[in-house]
């Protein structure tokens, strides 16, 4: 276990379905982070919150939405996806944003769109 | 543009063997690179992080090498085992303000067979 948990870790949703992902840390870190894994892609860097404020956002669609109501705890709330955005969504902590810096990650969700 | 270029991109080794994995990048101004192992169905857990003076860093079987002159480094995997099967990410930070700038490697495969 690595202190960071990811639920669900499978979905599936239609086009026209709105669902959220949740992640929760329990390492008292103040840095989180959402990052996309396609197959055969690296992955990508979505969204980074350090102390509950987001500080990036790397040219994501809107259809995705974060949400961080606390250090602890990250959402990922979706809408009208599109079958591309079937992935491995990931999410990590590490204890400050400042680099160099080791980051946590969660198992993941499994986003299958139809 | 920054890259990241990982090879091969598998490969299959008999358990006990030794194996390297290399990563080349054009990442600037370079702050940190990363290896990363992703077991199947798991998120990336850190092997080692390197900044700009370290030359060789172990942990454990994983030893990885870093030449900043000609941006390459390596991951040597000493006497393998099965549960080395994985999948080896190396991500190198550009430093931005101490801010976490990564760019990620598509990753090697590594299977170990019996």
């Amino acid at each position: 276990e690595t202190g960071v948990t990811q639920t669900p870790r499978h979905l599936v949703m239609g086009m026209t379905n709105k669902k959220s992902l949740k992640c929760e840390q329990h390492l008292g870190h103040n840095a989180m982070y959402w990052y996309k894994q396609s197959a055969k892609k690296p992955l990508e860097l979505m969204f980074v919150y350090s102390l509950e404020e987001r500080v990036e956002n790397n040219s994501v669609p809107s259809r995705f939405s974060p949400e961080c109501p606390n250090s602890s705890h990250l959402f990922l709330h979706l809408h009208t996806l599109q079958p591309e955005d079937s992935a491995l969504y990931l999410c990590a902590s590490s204890q400050e944003r400042a680099d160099p810096t080791i980051q946590y990650f969660g198992a993941g969700t499994r986003l299958s769109v139809l | 543009k920054n890259q990241v270029e990982q090879s091969p991109q598998s490969l299959i080794i008999l358990e006990g063997k030794n194996c390297t994995l290399q990563c080349n990048y054009t990442v600037s101004p370079f702050s940190n690179l990363r290896w990363y192992k992703q077991d199947t169905g798991r998120g990336p857990v850190s092997l080692t992080i390197m900044t700009f003076s370290e030359n060789t860093k172990s942990n454990g079987r994983y030893t990885a090498t870093l030449d900043a002159d000609t941006k390459q480094s390596s991951l040597h995997i000493t006497a393998s085992q099965l549960s080395d099967s994985a999948s080896y990410i190396c991500v190198v930070s550009a430093n931005s303000g101490g801010s976490y700038i990564p760019t990620f490697g598509r990753g090697t495969s590594l299977i170990v067979h019996p």
